[in-house]
């Protein structure tokens, strides 16, 4: 089945404890991205990748990592995580490297089911 | 960036009901996704419409890119249609814009 595959789906953790949310697709997709959803704040892009080797950041990135060493993988890493990451993580991607070019086929983003990551 | 606006913002259906959702937005644009985000958090493809119009059993949708909106239509609305529905546009540098959403609940 094609899909986009995160991990944990639910992690507590505690302040400066490192942390990696894993994100894994089968579709062969170029590009790679993550979000994450607060409340009133809607969906921010943290990190995006357009290929292997190659990440950009987003709206959001002060306190990400992310990598981008093989095609199917994009981990985000948390390396010292804070209070105010305490959110919904969503990773998403497309068989185009450019998201929303082409048909469907290619340019639909898609997204997986979500991380929700609460830091004390 | 652009600025994606979606209205209602709320919305409270009986089942069986019809509605409109609507999304704006500031600029042209290379594309544009509605989504459904069900509630246990998980966000659905619905649509994928640079222009013109889809449809896929109870849902269609309608973007007129020249005038800068999208239109999401629910018909014969049922209880599992509750969530918040997204719009997402792919600016021309290819960055992907969130509405804040509509939230539809549907009552029995």
């Amino acid at each position: 089945e094609a899909q986009v595959t995160q991990n944990p789906r639910y992690l507590i953790t505690v302040t400066g404890k490192k942390l990696t949310v894993t994100c894994s697709q089968n579709m062969n997709h170029e590009y790679m991205s993550w979000y994450r959803q607060d409340p009133g704040l809607g969906l921010r892009q943290i990190y995006y990748s357009m290929n292997v080797e190659a990440t950009d950041k987003g709206d959001v990135p002060e306190g990400y990592k992310v990598s981008r060493k093989e095609k199917r993988n994009f981990p985000l890493i948390l390396e010292s995580p804070s209070p105010n990451q305490t959110s919904l993580y969503f990773c998403a991607s497309s068989l185009s490297s450019f998201p929303g070019q082409g048909p469907s086929d290619t340019g639909e983003l898609f997204f997986g089911e979500g991380s929700r990551l609460t830091v004390l | 960036g652009i600025q994606v606006e979606q209205s209602p913002p709320d919305l409270i259906l009986q089942e069986g009901a019809n509605s409109t959702l609507r999304c704006n937005f500031s600029d042209s644009v290379n594309n544009l996704q509605w989504f459904h985000q069900n509630p246990w958090g998980q966000l659905i493809n619905l649509f994928y419409i640079p222009s013109g119009t889809k449809q896929n059993g109870r849902l269609s949708a309608t973007t007129v890119a020249t005038e800068r909106y999208s239109l999401l239509y629910i018909s014969s609305s049922q209880t599992t249609d509750s969530g918040v529905y997204f719009c997402a546009v792919v600016s021309n540098d290819y960055k992907l814009s969130f509405g804040a959403g509509t939230t539809v609940t549907v009552r029995a």
